[in-house]
């Protein structure tokens, strides 16, 4: 149980255009999910914080403006990046953890498969 | 704030090697620990966590003891395989945030 499934798994689009990432909590409800963006060498980077039925929380230093993010149901978070550039050529990952009225803490996170994302 | 340091890598080993994988942290309150992995083009999974002081995590032969006294959660590994290469984040999060702060992650290679 607890799967995420991301998609797609590696998309290429042209510098200018924008691009949507999506991720799904399969077999449990979410109303919260993180999005993550790894760097070549491994680190990850929290992006932001995917609120259901609310604004995103971002992270300092990430564009608000530039990776759009909605919540629109439990299981759904998606994140586009709008008019993407070289530089945002990275491999984005998202998470979710099981909701069970408990403190969350000891809940662990469950990660999709991420996407890779080439702009050319 | 909460950190996580945890050895920079790579790491390289030959099959059957002995695995240490340092990780230390600073939290408020009583964080829990975790151990995740992530294989070559994946996401990342739960590979075992610990909630509280001298609890032992373990999963696929490896282990993590949550040292209070000593802030830390090492990951060991008894005999490794060339499957085991991968990268390993520690991680905690810790009152009741939703947010879970990760190390800088450790690559593995286990040679054959």
């Amino acid at each position: 149980g607890a799967v995420v499934s991301q998609h797609p798994s590696r998309v290429i689009c042209k510098s200018g255009t924008s691009v949507k990432i999506e991720c799904r909590s399969l077999d449990f409800q979410a109303t919260t999910m993180f999005w993550y963006r790894q760097f070549p060498k491994q680190s990850l980077m929290l992006m932001a914080t995917s609120n259901e039925g609310s604004k995103a929380t971002y992270e300092q230093g990430v564009e608000k403006d530039k990776f759009l993010i909605n919540h629109a149901s439990l299981t759904l978070s998606t994140l586009t990046v709008t008019s993407a550039h070289p530089e945002d050529s990275s491999f984005y990952i998202c998470s979710a953890r099981v909701e069970t009225g408990v403190p969350p803490f000891n809940s662990p996170l469950h990660f999709g498969n991420g996407t890779r994302l080439t702009v050319t | 704030g909460n950190s996580v340091t945890q050895m920079e890598g790579p790491v390289t080993l030959s099959e059957e090697a002995f695995l240490t994988i340092n990780c230390t942290y600073t939290a408020t309150g009583y964080p829990s620990l975790f151990w995740y992995v992530q294989y070559p083009g994946e996401g990342l999974q739960l590979l075992l966590k610990a909630t509280k002081a001298d609890d032992k995590g373990s999963n696929k032969g490896f282990e993590a003891t949550y040292r209070k006294e000593t802030t830390s959660f090492h990951l060991e590994k008894g005999s490794v395989q060339v499957s085991d290469s991968a990268v390993y984040f520690c991680a905690l999060n810790s009152g009741g945030y939703q947010k879970v702060t990760f190390g800088i992650g450790t690559k593995l290679q286990v040679i054959p």
